[in-house]
């Protein structure tokens, strides 16, 4: 079966660094994508990653390894409205976005 | 950037009545729009991938007669929940997909809450 892993919470504070992991077992894969969710809200995209290294884009940067089937996404100088879930997502051979069920980030003061 | 929109942004309904949601590409031509339905503290679950002329393709275990989408252009799908009752209350997500960014990126409403009294 198809699988991705990542862990349910984290707590982080104001101005440090956290990095959340993703762990995936899919049937093919077309890539990896890293969504923002504020509750109640949808999810907006972070970053896609479809080849080995890192990606960085600002104050969040995402890290992917195919061989080891993990990512990593990486913010930095957290800020009070980084507070959301995470989604990893990995879009397998037939193009369709498989989940992770989302980690919920605390930042606190 | 490509836009989605969703309508109604929340809607309450009684039990056994149906409720329509429309999720529209604003600046782009979407041949495949999914739907999504999430429940609290949960991650999203694919409901149905919906392609522009054609049915629809419903993920194992939702009720395709329950569920109606309807794709009737390349801007617009519609979901429309039959006879909703209490347990279809949920966050309703549409997505869609701009053939014009090449890594398949999907754009996503802002979402339809349902409460189903």
């Amino acid at each position: 079966g198809q699988n991705i892993d990542q862990p349910t919470e984290m707590t982080a504070t104001e101005g440090a660094i956290v990095q959340i992991n993703c762990t995936y077992q899919t049937s093919g894969f077309n890539g990896l994508f890293w969504y923002q969710q504020h509750a109640g809200e949808a999810p907006t995209f972070l970053s896609y990653n479809v080849l080995d290294g890192l990606e960085e884009k600002g104050r969040f940067s995402s890290f992917l390894s195919r061989s080891k089937g993990y990512s990593y996404l990486l913010l930095k100088e957290l800020q009070m409205k980084d507070s959301a879930s995470y989604l990893c997502a990995v879009m397998d051979s037939n193009y369709q976005l498989i989940w992770g069920a989302g980690t919920k980030l605390i930042i606190k003061p | 950037g490509a836009v989605v929109s969703q309508h109604p942004s929340w809607v309450i309904c009684k039990s056994g009545t149906s409720v329509k949601i429309e999720c529209r590409s604003l600046d782009f031509q979407a041949t495949t729009m999914f739907w999504y339905r999430q429940f609290p503290k949960q991650s999203l679950m694919l409901m149905a991938t919906s392609n522009e002329g054609s049915k629809a393709t419903y993920e194992q275990g939702v009720e395709k007669d329950k569920f109606l989408i309807n794709h009737a252009s390349l801007t617009l799908s519609t979901l429309t929940v039959t006879s909703a009752h209490p347990e279809d209350s949920s966050f309703y997500i549409c997505s869609a997909r701009d053939p014009a960014v090449s890594y398949n990126e999907q754009f996503f409403g802002p979402g339809t809450r349902l409460t189903v009294l």
